[in-house]
């Protein structure tokens, strides 16, 4: 059983279309992580948020932390076909410094 | 600075074989894991470590071995792979912030 969900899986859509990715969990967590994962490449961060509630740009490119901590949205603006690949969500508990990934939401965008 | 590598990139093993992957990264961190990656599945957190000589497990750890003679380095051993070891292998190291992923290993077992 997956500890963070991702919906949706699977994503294409037409360049400049708008799109929100959704990463839920009945736990509750200190910090969560968004990802990209590029074809033969290991993720790269994009962004951490922390305080429920929180909400981060980077761009095109919006994250939010739920208010209970339970739940994390990355939200793109008239996406681009760089914004191609694999979106990976990842949360932290406070008892260690594991971090549990969500199943994850492959995006493709066409020109 | 290399950042975090990993060798081999690909391996083919016969059922029963052994093998190690290789993970070192030269920006000091103390705390470093490895992860599995399969279709629809994320990541999921093998073996991790919080320094030299401290190991603990993940959410997966059996059929697999780590240890932690260096800062640097922390290879993930297979004692007798199993087909359902096939899988894409990442190393990762990471400061109080950031976790560093190395290009991954990919890992078929027949």
């Amino acid at each position: 059983t997956q500890l963070l969900e991702q919906s949706p899986q699977f994503l294409s859509i037409q360049e400049g279309e708008n799109l929100t990715v959704y990463c839920n969990s009945s736990s509750v967590f200190s910090s969560l992580q968004w990802y990209r994962q590029e074809p033969g490449e290991g993720p790269v961060l994009l962004v951490t948020v922390v305080t429920g509630g929180e909400v981060k740009k980077l761009k095109r490119l919006t994250f939010q932390f739920g208010d209970a901590r339970k739940d994390s949205s990355l939200h793109i603006t008239a996406a681009q076909p760089g914004d191609t690949g694999l979106y990976l969500c990842a949360g932290a508990m406070d008892t260690g410094n594991q971090f549990y990934f969500g199943t994850g939401t492959s995006l493709t965008v066409i020109p | 600075n290399a950042g975090v590598t990993q060798t081999p990139k690909f391996q083919v093993l016969k059922t029963g074989q052994s093998m190690t992957l290789q993970c070192a990264q030269d920006m000091n961190h103390e705390y470093m894991s490895w992860y599995r990656q399969d279709p629809g599945m994320g990541l999921r957190l093998i073996h991790y470590s919080v320094g030299a000589g401290i190991t603990d497990q993940g959410e997966v750890p059996n059929g697999y071995n780590v240890s932690r003679s260096t800062t640097e380095d922390f290879p993930l051993r297979l004692l007798s792979a199993a087909p359902s070891q096939t899988s894409v292998y990442f190393c990762a190291s990471s400061n109080e912030e950031t976790q560093y992923f190395g290009p991954g290993t990919r890992l078929l077992v027949l």
